[in-house]
């Protein structure tokens, strides 16, 4: 089945530092999604983007399908951005999770 | 006011009893996803539905089961066949057309 990797696996930032997070698929996918996971488990739509950029305030997304990967951008980080943030993917209606990446932004 | 809604929040069970976990959408959407998450990791897929009285298993359904007899509700039953239940319990809805998902708030259950 699909793998997903992401990276790095953790990040510290100072508040106000900018930070690209990134997320490999390791075959096609037609579905993608960035999700936010806030300290009580609810996890956030960030982006659906099987192809293309995306912006929503001081994040962005990227994905290039035919290279396999995925990108988020995180401009001007807040102490609220921290959590973990996972992308996922799927060809057949499913999604498949990488493990996430937890970021910490430090005041 | 729409969305997707899982209960109870925290769930303790003994060894050896089954357990149901309720969710339920009013976001009219198709499809209806059951995920668990274990500490540090991401999720895995248990069962899915992508129509009214029927499901598929996911990469990790021995242990539990589902129904889905109303669109709007999907209740997931961990029996006591599952080896290590206790997990974050994640329901997810979507639409077909594009297979985007939307996430309950979850349900956290120990096994003691």
């Amino acid at each position: 089945g699909i793998q997903v990797e992401q990276s790095p696996p953790d990040l510290i930032l100072q508040e106000g530092a900018n930070s690209t997070l990134r997320c490999n698929f390791s075959d096609s996918v037609n579905n993608l999604q960035w999700f936010h996971q806030n300290p009580w488990g609810q996890l956030i739509n960030l982006f659906y983007i099987p192809s293309g950029t995306k912006q929503n305030g001081r994040l962005s997304a990227t994905t290039v399908a035919t290279e396999r990967y995925s990108l988020l951008y995180i401009s001007s980080s807040q102490t609220t951005d921290s959590g973990v943030y996972f992308c996922a993917g799927g060809s057949q209606g499913n999604l498949i999770f990488g493990k996430g990446t937890k970021l910490s932004v430090k005041p | 006011d729409g969305g997707i809604t899982q209960s109870p929040k925290y769930l303790f069970r003994k060894e050896g009893q089954n357990v149901t976990l309720s969710c339920e959408q009013n976001l009219n959407h198709d499809a209806m996803y059951w995920y668990r998450q274990d500490p540090g990791q991401g999720l895995r897929l248990i069962y899915y539905s992508q129509i009214v009285n029927d499901f598929q298993k996911g990469d990790i359904a021995e242990g539990y089961s589902v129904s889905r007899e109303k669109k709007e509700s999907f209740p997931l039953t961990v029996t006591s066949a599952q080896k290590n239940p206790t997990a974050f319990y994640l329901c997810a809805s979507g639409v077909l057309t594009n297979n985007e998902q939307f996430f309950g708030p979850g349900t956290r259950l120990t096994v003691l």
